[in-house]
């Protein structure tokens, strides 16, 4: 069965530090990858995906993620976070299939301090 | 706007009772989903369906039952059978089987006592 790691369960960065989150699936086929965020109080939003071609991807708000095939990895980016960051974050796949459905890391809850 | 609705957004239910959860979009999509999110373990997927009249299980139904009789309706009944029902349930859709992106709803937390 596909899964998603999340390693990093809970991040506390100052402002203006890099961040790096985590995420590796574990699946043979072709994937679909994505980064949804739910800011406190709010509903899930996409941050950004990839469904095939240049495997840097870059989102919202400074956010980007680099696919690398080869590690199964997926990891999301930021140079330099803001407390409006502050949030959770969760990594999530789908194997492309007739059913979309969508497998989700357990989440990283991140903490920016100002 | 476009968008996906969940009403109400708490809900305090006695155990033994069922209840149901709503969710309308007006995105004009196919396929809608509900999920459960529960702290430390992320979304899992309950029930999902890609047409009208038409639902399949997902990883997690067992005390759940869905209906969809309308294309921007997909409530979900929280059964008496389901152990452990207080959690946040998230509703989402995409736009057909071959769209991978899901819009979800702002969730609904169901407290049973």
């Amino acid at each position: 069965a596909q899964s998603v790691s999340q390693h990093n369960h809970h991040v506390i960065l100052s402002e203006a530090a890099s961040l790096e989150l985590g995420c590796n699936y574990s699946y043979g086929g072709t994937v679909n990858l994505f980064w949804y965020v739910q800011y406190p109080g709010q509903h899930l939003q996409l941050l950004l995906k990839y469904f095939s071609g240049d495997p840097l991807v870059k989102g919202i708000k400074g956010f980007e993620a680099e696919f690398i095939k080869s590690k199964f990895s997926f990891n999301l980016r930021k140079p330099s976070v803001q407390w409006s960051d502050t949030a959770e974050y969760f990594c999530a796949v789908n194997d492309r299939g007739a059913t979309n459905k969508l497998i989700f890391g357990t989440g990283t809850l991140l903490a920016v301090q100002p | 706007d476009g968008g996906i609705t969940q009403s109400p957004k708490y809900l305090f239910r006695k155990e033994g009772q069922n209840v149901t959860l709503s969710c309308e979009q007006n995105l004009n999509h196919d396929a809608m989903y509900w999920y459960r999110q529960d702290p430390g373990q992320g979304l899992r997927l309950i029930y999902y369906s890609q047409i009208v009249n038409d639902f399949q299980k997902g990883d997690i139904a067992e005390g759940y039952s869905v209906s969809r009789e309308k294309k921007e309706s997909f409530p979900l009944t929280v059964t008496s059978a389901q152990k452990n029902p207080t959690a946040f349930y998230i509703c989402a859709s995409s736009r057909q089987v071959s769209s991978y992106e899901q819009y979800f709803g702002p969730g609904t937390r169901l407290t049973v006592t």
